[in-house]
């Protein structure tokens, strides 16, 4: 599990929603998380997919399509808050629990 | 519940000499995970230690090393200190199982920023 490919940068405006994708490799995928990152700060869970469909968490929601190899975050009624870096990351198959595969970020900026 | 606490919080070295960044996970994880951030390659493995014992390792030097105590804390240590080595050193822990969220949730903490001169 490697190859985590998402957009570097995006922009939305507030009370917009925005759509970050991310593509994986899907051979050994054994679930996809998505974590938010203020700067300076820790990445904070946001939320895990294993299964195909979509998981909605309040204003964030998240899809997996495993036959694609594709997830994206759904952001809605964006807030100046949301802006901060969006992380992907992959669980390989067979590897071990702590060891995510992440992609480099989608820097969201949220503008009023 | 206190989260996990990494100290550090920021150094400065130069090229040659060696750092150890501590890191203390959230009570009852026993599972930490360190992770290298630059803003070229993001997040990239570089270990995970459980029950003291080092369980994966990530594609790094051997400069590179690290260790879990008994009461699960756990140190790394980067002896001989290159410019490339500057990075965000995140630690993270987590319960080692699948929770109720059907994840192993790791939680992060801020990181130790090391810059190197």
């Amino acid at each position: 599990g490697q190859n985590i490919d998402q957009p570097t940068e995006m922009t939305a405006t507030e009370g917009a929603i925005v759509q970050i994708n991310c593509t994986y490799q899907t051979s050994g995928f054994n679930g996809l998380f998505w974590y938010q990152q203020h700067a300076g700060e820790a990445p904070t869970f946001l939320s895990y997919n294993v299964l195909d469909g979509l998981e909605e968490k309040g204003r964030f929601s998240s899809f997996l399509s495993r036959s694609k190899g594709y997830s994206y975050l759904l952001l809605k009624e964006l807030q100046m808050k949301d802006s901060a870096s969006y992380l992907c990351a992959e669980v390989g198959r067979g590897s071990t629990l702590g060891r995510l595969y992440f992609g480099r970020g989608t820097q969201l900026t949220v503008w009023p | 519940k206190a989260g996990v606490t990494q100290t550090p919080r920021y150094l400065i070295k130069t090229r040659g000499q060696q750092v150890t960044l501590s890191c203390s996970p959230i009570s009852g994880h026993r599972s930490v995970s360190w992770y290298q951030q630059t803003p070229g390659q993001g997040l990239q493995f570089l270990f995970e230690y459980f029950s003291e014992t080092q369980r994966n390792k990530g594609n790094f030097p051997g400069r590179f090393s690290g260790r879990q105590f008994s009461n699960s804390r756990s140190e790394m240590n980067v002896s001989t200190l290159e410019l490339g080595d500057s990075a965000l050193y995140l630690c993270a822990s987590s319960l080692n199982r699948w929770g109720p969220s059907g994840a192993n949730v790791l939680t992060f903490g801020a990181g130790s920023r090391l810059t190197v001169l």
